[in-house]
């Protein structure tokens, strides 16, 4: 079965622009989360959606925000980028705790 | 929140060496996740431990989950380059928030 799709891979985009990533869950998943990886603060934690509501939000500034589609789907944006922003974002999709939650390859987000 | 330490942060071993990695948590443990990550790319799932005492393996990799002391480990054995990556030991709070240790990086020298 098709696994968890991010796109896009890369995107470089410049200061106080705004930026919005896509993940496509497993089939079936209702669950999505959202984590930013960086050198210095390892993988943090943004948001969980579970059917189209926001169950769970990180320490993130508002200017990270997310949503999550009847089908699943999820997007999360981020407004007036900072070069801080710089990071590798990942998704994860899952049935539930027990069954674990499987990562899509990641969307490479530069600010320059 | 909980805080997972991974120890150590990065391991230099020998191909056909044996080596352990530690995750230890500031609270209870409600479920344990190990994953492995090539640089820049997505986690892959290893193994998830969810009660005390647990000991799983998969190939040549062997994690337990010790509830009392709130810590796992990940033991591979025989280690071989394929082994080399990022390990992130994860954590699902009361909250049902996954979150996760700092990391160990580790290389494995032919």
């Amino acid at each position: 079965k098709a696994g968890v799709t991010q796109t896009p891979r890369y995107l470089i985009k410049t200061r106080g622009q705004q930026v919005t990533l896509s993940c496509s869950p497993i089939s079936g998943h209702r669950s999505v989360s959202w984590y930013q990886q960086t050198p210095g603060q390892g993988l943090q934690f943004l948001f969980e959606y579970f059917s189209e509501t926001q169950r769970n939000k990180g320490n993130f500034p508002g200017r990270f925000s997310g949503r999550q589609f009847s089908n699943s789907r999820s997007e999360m944006n981020v407004s007036t980028l900072e070069l801080g922003d710089s990071a590798l974002y990942l998704c994860a999709s899952s049935l539930g705790t027990a069954d674990g939650y499987t990562f899509g390859s990641g969307t490479r987000l530069t600010v320059v | 929140s909980q805080e997972l330490e991974q120890s150590p942060q990065s391991l230099i071993v020998q191909e056909g060496k044996n080596l352990t990695i530690n995750c230890t948590s500031s609270k209870t443990l409600y479920g344990l996740y190990w994953y492995k990550q090539k640089y820049g790319e997505g986690l892959i799932f290893l193994m998830m431990l969810q009660k005390g005492g647990e000991e799983k393996s998969h190939e040549k990799i062997t994690a337990k989950l010790d509830e009392k002391k709130q810590q796992s480990s990940l033991h591979i054995t025989a280690s071989q380059p394929s082994h080399a990556g990022i390990y992130l030991c994860g954590a699902v709070n009361a909250g049902n928030m996954l979150t996760f240790g700092g990391g160990t990086r580790l290389m494995v020298k032919p």
